[in-house]
């Protein structure tokens, strides 16, 4: 089955700065890899999804990147508020699996002011 | 729209005690899904349904644990008897049957402690 690696397990950064949060999967099959967010207490929240058919894409601050041949895919938060902090996850999904989502380990981001 | 509603949002219960949780997804969506989230760890899958059906429960304990989604539309997972290594918190998504790349919507889950 499907495996998701997603590093670093925690990241701090300063308010401003770029927060970077990469993913690994191992089944090439699957074609499609969202993004969630969680906040303490809440479920995860769909931020930011991107197709295999698509190397990159934007919305505001957060931008995703994906590299099929190597299997490995990006989360970008440019210009980081203390609001982005959370728990972020990767998932890789695949239509064979009927839209099941294989899930990392997820990144705690802190934001400082 | 509404989101996807579970309860309860928190249970303690003794370890070989019962417990089940109920699921109410988002109106019109087909497609429903349990997630266990032990502390620290990401999301894994315990059962998938397809309207009324199982579509997938491979990583489903049956031993203690059982899911049913009557009707199509609510869904309620059960654990009996409870392990410690239970204790976790109970996730549950919906999505339309026709956005087969579109990602989960979640509820806020139930957190489960067996003491």
């Amino acid at each position: 089955g499907e495996n998701v690696e997603q590093h670093p397990s925690t990241l701090s950064v300063q308010e401003g700065d770029s927060a970077v949060i990469k993913c690994t999967y191992s089944d090439s099959a699957s074609n499609y890899f969202p993004w969630y967010k969680q906040e303490l207490g809440k479920g995860p929240q769909l931020i930011i999804d991107i197709r295999s058919n698509v190397g990159e894409k934007k919305d505001q601050r957060i931008a995703v990147t994906l590299n099929k041949t190597a299997k490995h895919f990006s989360l970008h938060i440019t210009e980081t508020q203390p609001e982005d902090s959370a728990v972020y996850f990767c998932a890789a999904t695949h239509n064979t699996n009927a839209g099941k989502s294989t899930f990392g380990d997820g990144t705690t981001l802190t934001v400082k002011p | 729209e509404a989101g996807v509603a579970q309860s309860p949002r928190y249970k303690i219960i003794e370890k070989r005690q019962s417990v089940a949780f109920w699921c109410n997804p988002i109106s019109g969506h087909a497609t429903l899904y349990w997630y266990q989230q032990i502390l620290g760890q990401g999301p894994k899958l315990l059962i998938q349904f397809q309207n009324n059906g199982v579509v997938d429960d491979s990583q489903l304990p049956k031993d203690r644990f059982s899911a049913e989604r009557l009707k199509g539309v609510d869904s309620t997972l059960k654990i009996q008897p409870a392990k410690l290594e239970d204790s976790a918190v109970y996730l549950c998504a919906s999505r339309s049957a026709g956005e087969a790349n579109y990602g989960y919507t979640f509820g806020s889950g139930t957190r489960l402690t067996v003491v």
